[in-house]
Formats: structure tokens, sequence, C-alpha cells
């Protein structure tokens, strides 16, 4: 079954701190993997696109990561913001057009 | 540059009663459309996606239908609603390849 899970579930760091964020998944054959950030109330915004072949891309403070070995990717992200709290969601596509949405770890940055 | 919009931003509906949430986009031509659910705690679900006019692809059974009545407007629609309807729903649009989807802002929708 393809399948996205990403951790932790939920997040707290001090405004200024690095963190990292967890995404595993099952999807076979696989395309490429998204990352979104979705502030509360809101749509979902794109943060990176990666391929089979990319296993790094960086946008501004955030820097995914992709193993496609092992199906594992991070989004890191330095230097916390107020405004990096949201929640961050994972998600691959395989070789359709649909995407398989991960349930997303809730950041909190406090000052 | 492209936009997408979403009507209404919330919803509180009975029971029973019919649905309508429109979804429009501007600044392209031909796009891939889609309609996701966001229920609280869960993950986005794919409720419907759309390559051209009059094309609609459903993804679950449900109580919802969907419809392109123009290349850029989608519209999700409901006879009558159930107290499960209830959720976040997502209008989105995508092109080229690989495909980024942008997500319009939302509609809450509250079914009592």
């Amino acid at each position: 079954k393809n399948q996205v899970e990403q951790s932790p579930q939920s997040l707290i760091i001090l405004e200024g701190k690095n963190c990292t964020l967890q995404c595993n998944y099952t999807v076979s054959p696989f395309s490429n993997l998204r990352w979104y950030k979705q502030d509360t109330g809101r749509g979902p915004v794109s943060l990176t696109i990666m391929t089979f072949s990319e296993n790094t891309k960086s946008n501004g403070r955030y820097t995914a990561t992709l193993d496609a070995d092992t199906k594992q990717s991070s989004l890191h992200i330095t230097a916390s913001q107020l405004s990096d709290s949201a929640s961050y969601i994972c998600v691959v596509q395989g070789n359709t057009d649909k995407l398989i949405f991960g349930t997303g770890t809730r950041l909190q940055v406090f000052p | 540059s492209q936009t997408i919009h979403q009507w209404p931003a919330t919803l509180v509906q009975p029971v029973g009663s019919p649905l309508s949430l429109e979804c429009t986009v501007e600044g392209t031509s031909n796009p891939n459309l889609y309609w996701y659910r966001q229920a609280a705690g869960r993950g986005l679900q794919l409720l419907f996606y759309s390559v051209g006019i009059g094309q609609i692809s459903s993804e679950v059974p449900q109580n919802l239908s969907a419809s392109r009545p123009q290349d850029r407007q989608f519209i999700l629609s409901s006879k009558k609603l159930l107290l499960s309807d209830s959720g976040f729903y997502l209008c989105a649009w995508s092109w080229g390849a690989p495909e980024t989807q942008y997500f319009g802002p939302g509609t809450r929708l509250l079914v009592l």
C-alpha cells in the first residue's frame, strides 16, 4: 500500500533554533517528492519538489533532502522564525498524476 | 501571474441541504484542477480531478459530485449534505511536469 508517514506529529522549538522534520514513504514506483507549508486555515504552499535524481534542494532557510534508496526525506529549517509556525506536509507522487499526502508535522515556534 | 480563488471562505449548512463550492483559476489555460478535503487531524484526501472541460475523475465514492463547466472553473456540489461532509475543502490547479500543485485559500464547511 502506498503510504507517506511523517514524524514527529508535532514539534515545539524556540525562535532562532534549527529543526528537522522527517518523511518516510512506501510509494513505488516513485516520481517526485514535495514539501508543502500550510498555515492554519490556509491552503498549502509549495516549498520544494525533488525528483529521483535530486538528493537536496533549498528554498531560503528550508533545505529538503531525499534518499530514494531508503525512501526517506527530511526538511531542515534553519534559524527558525515565528512565521515558520505551520503544518509541513510531505507529498509523494508515483507514476500517475495522483499525489499521496502525509498527515503533516505541526511546528510551533515560540519567542 | 496565476491566481486561484475559492468561495465562500466559510459555510455553515444544515444536514440535508445542498452544497455548491466554486473554484476559479486566472492566468493559465487548460489547467488540471483538483478538489481535496482535509478533515481535522487528517491528511489531504483527493476527491476529484479534471484534465479538461467536462472531464471529471472521482477518487472515492461519496456524497459529493464535481463539474467543470468552463476551462478554469471547477465546482463541488452535493444534493444533500451529511454530517461527515464537514471539513476544509481545497481546490488546486497544476500544469506541466513535474506538476507543482497550487492550492486555493480553502473553504471551511461545517454541517450541523
